[in-house]
């Protein structure tokens, strides 16, 4: 089955940028989404298909895929960006959506 | 504003069964289909099962290939899974989403949490 790789943590000070990866065998051929998880709360949605952001979400959320590695990029963060961070893609090969592990991003 | 409410969770001993509800409003639920997401304690989010807007597709993990089963009604604006043969590794807060594409949750609920214990 395809298998999604994060780092387990990102540590970043406030106002500057962190950079969420998440690897997978020619991950840059599908649609990338990630969630973003406070504690005690449901996801949420912050980029769809690789690089587009849902209503409501801030534009210091980006994204970008290529080949191996799709990116998660929060510009200025901030220290209401701490939570954890997944990725997820459609495997057409098995018929099953697949979650990375997640990322905890911490702001120091 | 689109809102999905789980219920049905609750303790249950090992090899017992449990039926999880979805009940969803604010959209045209019969337009989309439903995934059931879980959260083992201090884990990560893993896919369970999908079910296409007309149950037409019906997708399982392999995890609970065999053990579970998923349906839907659209008269209620409702999905059901019915999850059997429970195992102490299937304790989760279990999630509905809403899919949309290949997002496997663009909405969310708040969970009902699922407790498999002797």
């Amino acid at each position: 089955s395809y298998v999604l790789t994060q780092p387990p943590s990102v540590s970043v000070a406030p106002g500057q940028t962190a950079k969420i990866t998440c690897g997978g065998k020619n991950i840059g051929s599908k649609s990338v989404h990630w969630y973003q998880q406070k504690p005690g709360q449901a996801p949420v949605l912050v980029v769809h298909d690789d690089s587009d952001r849902p209503s409501g979400i801030p534009e210091r959320f980006s994204g970008s895929n290529s080949e191996n590695t799709a990116t998660l990029t929060i510009s200025r963060v901030e220290a209401g960006d701490e939570a954890d961070y997944y990725c997820q893609v459609w495997d057409s090969s098995s018929d099953q959506y697949v979650f990375g592990s997640g990322t905890t991003v911490t702001v120091l | 504003e689109v809102q999905l409410v789980e219920s049905g969770g609750g303790l249950v001993k090992p090899g017992g069964s449990l039926r999880l509800s979805c009940a969803a409003s604010g959209f045209t639920f019969s337009d989309y289909g439903i995934n059931w997401v879980r959260q083992a304690p201090g884990k990560g989010l893993e896919w369970v099962s999908s079910i296409s807007s007309s149950s037409g597709f019906i997708y399982f993990a392999d995890s609970v290939k065999g053990r579970f089963t998923i349906s839907r009604d659209n008269a209620k604006n409702s999905v059901y899974l019915q999850m059997n043969s429970l195992r102490a590794e299937d304790t989760a807060l279990y999630y509905c989403a809403r899919a949309s594409g290949s997002v496997a949750g663009r909405y969310w609920g708040q969970g009902t949490l699922v407790t498999v214990s002797s």
